[in-house]
């Protein structure tokens, strides 16, 4: 069964540094999406992606994010300089038609 | 179920039993819901989906319920399995745009043999 693959599993990071979390979505699916979780608490939204450009984002995702589909095949989030809080499991997710997400297993993102 | 801080309200059940995970959404106007099972350290998964012009849809040892009036949705999983256990959201769209699942707060599933 395809599936979201999302690459790292985990990062570490210093605070003020950029990540770029990575993610290769179902081949056939046209809507993408980053959500990220803290511990113990729920999936939040952060941005979607459709016909290469952003179609909603939340006001988590402030200027430090910013996405980009730069082939065919991946999708990316990019911290710009990483904050404390901004430590989570960030997951990637994708549909082919807007409404039931399928959902990697996620990065654990880890700001030092 | 309502989150408080880092602990999710949790249900325990007896491996057999049915289970039933509640969850109160908050926007009149979604009509496509879904629930989502969360195991540790993995993203979460489709368990069943269902339209706000439906009241109630059955799955594979599975059934959701919507009641619109009240807005509330159930999850019932006949004959908990251990690997039942994880942690259960709610999803919910807005009907304006289809760009976003809303997630709820989670009820964590515990299954005793």
């Amino acid at each position: 069964e395809p599936e979201v693959t999302q690459t790292p599993s985990h990062q570490v990071t210093q605070m003020g540094q950029e990540v770029i979390l990575r993610c290769v979505p179902i081949s056939n699916h046209l809507y993408f999406y980053w959500y990220r979780q803290i511990l113990g608490q729920k999936v939040e939204f952060l941005v979607s992606f459709y016909n290469n450009e952003i179609s909603e984002k939340s006001e988590i995702f402030d200027d430090q994010f910013s996405v980009e589909r730069p082939d065919g095949s991946n999708f990316t989030l990019k911290i710009r300089s990483t904050k404390l809080e901004d430590s989570a499991m960030y997951f990637c997710a994708s549909t082919v038609v807007s409404g039931k997400l399928f959902f990697g297993s996620g990065t654990q993102l880890s700001v030092l | 179920g309502e989150s408080v801080g880092l602990h999710l309200p949790t249900l325990s059940v007896q491996e057999g039993d049915n289970s039933i995970i509640n969850c109160a959404y908050s926007n009149s106007a979604s009509d496509y819901f879904i629930w989502y099972k969360q195991e540790s350290g993995k993203g979460p998964q489709f368990i069943i989906d269902i339209r706000s012009n439906m009241d109630k849809r059955q799955g594979q040892r599975v059934t959701v319920l919507l009641n619109k009036t009240v807005k509330h949705l159930s999850l019932q999983i006949a004959a908990t399995q251990p690997g039942d256990s994880a942690v259960y959201f709610c999803a919910e769209t807005p009907s304006r745009g289809y760009n976003k699942l809303i997630f709820g707060a989670g009820t964590r599933l515990a299954v005793h043999p």
